[in-house]
């Protein structure tokens, strides 16, 4: 067990929807780190928050957005939905701002389905 | 310039024998080298990582081997098991930037 908590493991939408992934970072982390993972493409990075700023921002579409709360869970919202928005949703925290100062603790992802 | 290039996409290794992996880079700012195991329905998680002052890096049956001249890095897992059957991933990150990874490698030890 990482100690990084995502909700829903598993959602099942239509195209056009909206839906809103979250994550509860390990005690202590600062930073939360949301990647996409899909069967060709592997882990894509979408964004970083840490310490509620946001900190770095990867391939992340525009429907897509994210925030990081006074608490440090994070919520990641994806809006108008596409079939190919289907993919595993991975976040990860760390305690240190960067990603090349430690170990990037993962979650066991939110599987999303466009229908 | 931001890519991490990784091969082979899939991997068949004997019980016993050696499973290498290998990982390209362009970026020659970076200079923290991991390698992520995911294991199915869970989320990657550290194996080992190399920073660029040293050539190789040996954790029991992992070893990392880093030729900086050519910006690749590869493992290696000695002795395979059917319990390493999993997918790799190799990443990149320069300073405090975010972690780039490598499309993934399955890799699948049959006894």
């Amino acid at each position: 067990d990482s100690g990084v908590t995502q909700t829903p493991k598993h959602l099942i939408t239509a195209t056009g929807q909206r839906v809103t992934l979250r994550c509860s970072p390990r005690s202590g982390d600062l930073s939360v780190y949301w990647y996409q993972q899909s069967l060709d493409q592997g882990l894509q990075f979408l964004i970083q928050y840490y310490n509620g700023e946001e900190r770095a921002k990867g391939n992340i579409l525009e429907r897509f957005s994210a925030q990081q709360f006074p608490d440090l869970h994070s919520e990641l919202n994806l809006s108008s939905l596409e079939l190919g928005d289907s993919a595993l949703y991975f976040c990860a925290s760390s305690v240190e701002p960067g990603g090349n100062t430690g170990e990037l603790f993962f979650g066991e992802g939110s599987r999303l389905t466009v229908l | 310039q931001q890519q991490v290039k990784q091969s082979p996409q899939s991997l068949i290794v004997q019980k016993g024998g050696i499973s290498i992996i290998n990982c390209a880079y362009e970026n020659t700012a970076f200079d923290y080298f991991p390698w992520y195991q995911q294991f199915p329905g869970k989320g990657p998680a550290l194996l080992i990582a190399i920073r660029p002052d040293v050539s190789e890096k040996k954790e029991g049956r992992f070893t990392i081997s880093f030729n900086k001249s050519a910006k690749q890095f590869s493992l290696h897992i000695m002795d395979s098991q059917p319990g390493d059957s999993a997918t790799y991933f190799c990443a990149a990150s320069m300073h405090t930037d975010k972690l780039i990874f490598g499309t993934g490698t399955r890799l699948q030890v049959f006894p």
